[in-house]
């Protein structure tokens, strides 16, 4: 079945950038997603990505996907203490309801 | 601000006594999913509904119901809820199913964290 893998921790200093990585095996995935969830509170859509797309940028945050390798990472540029969070990529299908999330990132920011 | 609403944050039950989380949205949404989540671990989907069309996913136990009495609102009972059953249930909103839609998006509540003493 559908499957996406991440990395369990990340730390970094603050004001380095942050790279957090995720592989999927769902070659008919439609969307990409990374969603932030800080402790004790809900899922936070930060940006998504179509699979025809190879980049995308938002400010401190740039998406790239690698779609022959499925392979998506998220980049925060000038990382803050306010970063740190658990950090989930998701992919869905187009026509479906049912995201594939992976199981988080645990990003922690050193002052 | 359009939102994703749980009450309570926090909900305390004993072992065996039933309990109803509540979400409500303000987006006009037609799907509305519940998902549950254990310590360090990824979301998992409970069920959803589209509309008043109810989806329950396989490895969904029995314990676990919803209901949906309106657009607004969808509620998650737990009908004896054991040790296990301890996590946080998030509550999630999207506009469709994707079909024609742009993108699938997922909008969150804050979640409702459930002790089972």
């Amino acid at each position: 079945g559908e499957d996406v893998e991440q990395s369990l921790f990340l730390s970094v200093r603050e004001g380095d950038s942050s790279v957090i990585n995720c592989t999927y095996t769902d070659s008919s995935s439609t969307y990409l997603y990374w969603y932030k969830q800080e402790p004790g509170a809900g899922l936070q859509l930060l940006t998504y990505i179509f699979s025809n797309m190879d980049m995308k940028q938002d400010q401190r945050l740039t998406v790239l996907l690698n779609k022959k390798d499925k392979h998506l990472s998220l980049r925060i540029a000038d990382t803050q203490t306010g970063d740190s969070a658990i950090y989930f990529c998701a992919e869905s299908t187009s026509g479906t309801y049912k995201y594939i999330f992976g199981t988080g990132t645990r990003l922690k920011v050193l002052a | 601000d359009a939102m994703v609403i749980q009450n309570p944050r926090y909900q305390v039950t004993q072992f065996g006594k039933p309990v109803t989380l509540s979400c409500s949205q303000t987006l006009n949404h037609n799907v509305m999913y519940w998902y549950q989540q254990k310590s360090s671990q990824a979301p998992k989907l409970l069920f959803h509904y589209y509309d008043k069309d109810f989806n329950n996913e396989a490895d969904t136990p029995d314990n676990f119901q919803s209901r949906r009495p309106n657009t607004s609102f969808c509620f998650l009972d737990i009908r004896s809820p054991g040790l296990g059953d301890a996590a946080m249930y998030l509550c999630a909103t999207s506009r469709d199913l994707g079909a024609g839609g742009p993108s699938n998006e997922q909008f969150f509540g804050p979640g409702t964290r459930l002790t089972v003493l």
